[in-house]
């Protein structure tokens, strides 16, 4: 079951550029996507959301795209600092009527002072 | 800040026996969840609770499991009998109310089955 798919495992930037953190999908009826932030040890963090009515979400220095037609999503960090470095999960609901989470494998990011 | 709380961090356990695994979820949310996570693969679902009942489950979530809402804070998943493939990484999540999506997750149980 790969509903959810992120290709990239790591993902290595310098402080201060930007991360591109890429996510696809398969079923066209998720409507709703997130992003978590996961540290070892804890908990997925919730981040950032996009419904599929739209195609842009921005939160301070994060920023979600949605592409329907290609199903995929990115999470775009800009600039990026060294407390951003963890695993990040994308995750879409909308397709069962609990709206449980989907996730996919994660990308871990290192973000380089 | 409100925040989902799970009991204990680390539960060791021989195959076989029957774990509880606890969860406060966040106070005024009405959808609460559990997921797993066996080491180096992904976040799955196992089952959704809602009203005091099981609102969806997975084909995880066999006859091993069970959920419970013993009162109003506390929310468990038991494992009936363990086996050794049980071992992960257990979360607890909530959900507000239907007009919002986003669920928030507890810090996790680890569940080790010797």
């Amino acid at each position: 079951d790969q509903q959810v798919k992120q290709n990239s495992p790591s993902l290595s930037v310098q402080e201060g550029r930007i991360s591109i953190l890429n996510c696809d999908y398969t079923n066209s009826m998720f409507d709703y996507f997130l992003w978590y932030k996961k540290y070892p040890a804890e908990g997925p963090t919730f981040l950032i959301s996009i419904s599929s009515i739209k195609d842009k979400n921005e939160d301070g220095r994060f920023t979600v795209f949605l592409n329907k037609s290609a199903k995929h999503l990115s999470l775009h960090i800009v600039p990026s600092q060294p407390g951003d470095s963890a695993v990040y999960f994308c995750a879409a609901s909308g397709v069962t009527g609990a709206n449980n989470l989907f996730f996919g494998t994660g990308t871990r990011l290192t973000v380089i002072p | 800040e409100p925040e989902v709380t799970q009991t204990p961090s680390h539960q060791v356990t021989q195959m076989g026996q029957e774990v509880i695994l606890r969860c406060v979820p966040i106070s005024n949310h009405l959808y609460f969840y559990w997921y797993r996570q066996i080491l180096g693969q992904k976040v799955e679902f196992l089952v959704s609770f809602y009203n005091n009942e099981i609102s969806e489950k997975s084909e995880i979530f066999d006859d091993q499991f069970s959920v419970e809402r013993p009162d109003g804070s506390n929310f468990t998943l038991k494992i009936r009998s363990t086996k050794l493939e049980d071992s992960a990484m257990y979360f607890c999540a909530s959900r507000q109310d239907n007009s919002y999506n986003e669920q928030f997750f507890g810090p996790g149980t680890r569940l080790t089955v010797l």
